[in-house]
């Protein structure tokens, strides 16, 4: 079985450019998560989908940052326009729904510079 | 609030010594509790979770926690390190209801020297 997996796994892109962050879930998952961590911080919650409809957007930094995940399958995360403190990488994960404790299942993440 | 405290960004161990990694939590629920570990140029791979079971959780590559709810501690551990130890090691929470994101602490760095 496939696991989480990211597109692009790296990116270099100028201030005030657009990115935009690819992840497909682990096939079944109804829970999608976009986590960021920023160089030397912790890793931080962005958003949790649930299907298709978001169940807590409260981590998005700032409405540069928009999440979509269009029919329930994968999900996008564009930034635009990027910012020099954007840089860092960003983990999209994903869970079975029903039963508490599931485990949340990580991609390998993509790592955005932004020079 | 939840939250998560490792204590110690870095840890510096030989091989075959004891590894203990320190993590302490916040919660005002019974908490779901997990290790996850991070090589280099990885994802974040689960090592272990507890989830209201055991209070002894046993993982992946000989690693083991304790939930300890005095102490509000969940500390990993692993008998005789191996240098493919090496990594950054993540405790994180969840309130443990069903799709609840993950709270992290901020991340506990492994040496391991021959």
């Amino acid at each position: 079985e496939a696991g989480v997996t990211q597109f692009p796994s790296h990116s270099v892109i100028e201030k005030g450019q657009t990115v935009t962050l690819r992840c497909d879930p682990i096939s079944g998952h109804d829970n999608l998560y976009w986590y960021r961590r920023v160089m030397g911080k912790e890793i931080k919650f962005l958003l949790h989908f649930v299907k298709e409809s978001k169940q807590d957007e409260s981590g998005m930094p700032n409405n540069r940052f928009l999440a979509e995940r269009t029919g329930g399958t994968y999900s996008t995360l564009k930034v635009q326009p990027a910012e020099l403190e954007d840089s860092g990488v960003y983990f999209c994960a994903s869970s079975q729904a029903g039963s508490s404790g599931n485990t949340i299942y990580f991609g390998e993440g993509s790592w955005l510079t932004v020079v | 609030a939840q939250s998560v405290t490792q204590l110690g960004s870095h840890v510096s161990v030989s091989e075959g010594a004891l590894v203990l990694l320190r993590c302490n939590y916040s919660s005002s629920v019974p908490p779901y509790l997990f290790w996850y570990v991070q090589y280099p140029n990885q994802g974040l791979q689960l090592l272990l979770k507890y989830t209201s079971a055991a209070t002894l959780v046993k993982g992946i590559n000989g690693f083991e926690a304790e939930f300890k709810k005095s102490e509000t501690s969940f500390h990993l551990t692993k008998p005789s390190a191996h240098m493919s130890d090496a990594a950054e090691y993540f405790c994180a929470v969840s309130e443990g209801q069903a799709g609840t994101a993950l709270i992290f602490g901020k991340g506990t760095t492994l040496s391991v020297s021959s």
